[in-house]
């Protein structure tokens, strides 16, 4: 149980494009879905925080304007990369959480994407 | 602030030695979790291990074994007799209590482990 999936898996696309991510919960209904960053040889960092229904939350520093998200289920939610540079260019992971495994994230295997 | 810190970036070792990840944290909450990621070279990350910060039983499983020191801020990660199949970056977290509830996870820079066969 407790499986997370992300479509696409990989992505390339040209500079001025826009992407979107999904992220599925598989056979759970998740409380609250996190974004991930992690460019090569660094660590996971929170972009955001999305609950059903409600707006996302954003780490500072993040713009919100440029990465936006969509929690439109309690299965499923987006990452919309707006405008993409190849500085976006990176690995994006999502995770999802439910209040009864005391909160623990499940993470999604990761969305490549390249901007060319 | 809470903060996690793993000072090794990366340890390279020969096939069946024992090998040992750091993991030092900073926590202002009295109730915590601590966890234990690997991320193989495909990136998907594989939960290894929770811990509450009322348990400071060690753990084991199989190969792997975890010492949890509160008074040193300290959660270490042991491979015995480490395979090639180990080789991976191995990441440290601990999570963050926020006012709505949930739970914020925050990562260490991580520790790259190469083994050698």
């Amino acid at each position: 149980g407790a499986v997370v999936s992300q479509h696409p898996s990989w992505v390339i696309c040209k500079s001025g494009t826009s992407v979107k991510i999904e992220c599925r919960s598989l056979d759970f209904q998740a409380t609250t879905m996190f974004w991930y960053r992690q460019f090569p040889k660094q660590s996971l960092m929170l972009m955001a925080t999305s609950n059903e229904g409600s707006k996302a939350t954003y780490e500072q520093g993040v713009e919100k304007d440029k990465f936006l998200i969509n929690h439109a289920s309690l299965t499923l939610s987006t990452l919309t990369v707006t405008s993409a540079h190849p500085e976006d260019s990176s690995f994006y992971i999502c995770s999802a959480s439910v209040t009864r495994y005391h909160n623990e994230q499940f993470f999604g295997p990761g969305t490549r994407l390249t901007v060319l | 602030a809470q903060k996690v810190t793993q000072a090794q970036t990366e340890i390279s070792v020969v096939e069946k030695e024992d090998v040992t990840l750091d993991c030092v944290y900073e926590t202002r909450d009295t109730t915590y979790y601590l966890f234990w990621y690997k991320q193989p070279p495909s990136g998907e990350l594989v939960f290894l291990i929770r811990r509450n910060s009322f348990d400071e039983q060690n753990e084991i499983s199989g190969r792997y074994s975890w010492n949890f020191q509160k008074s040193t801020s300290s959660f270490n990660f042991t491979i015995t007799a480490s395979q090639v199949v180990d080789s991976a970056v191995y990441f440290c977290a601990l999570s963050e209590a926020r006012m709505d509830s949930s739970y914020k996870l925050i990562f260490g820079s991580g520790t790259r482990l190469l083994v050698r066969p």
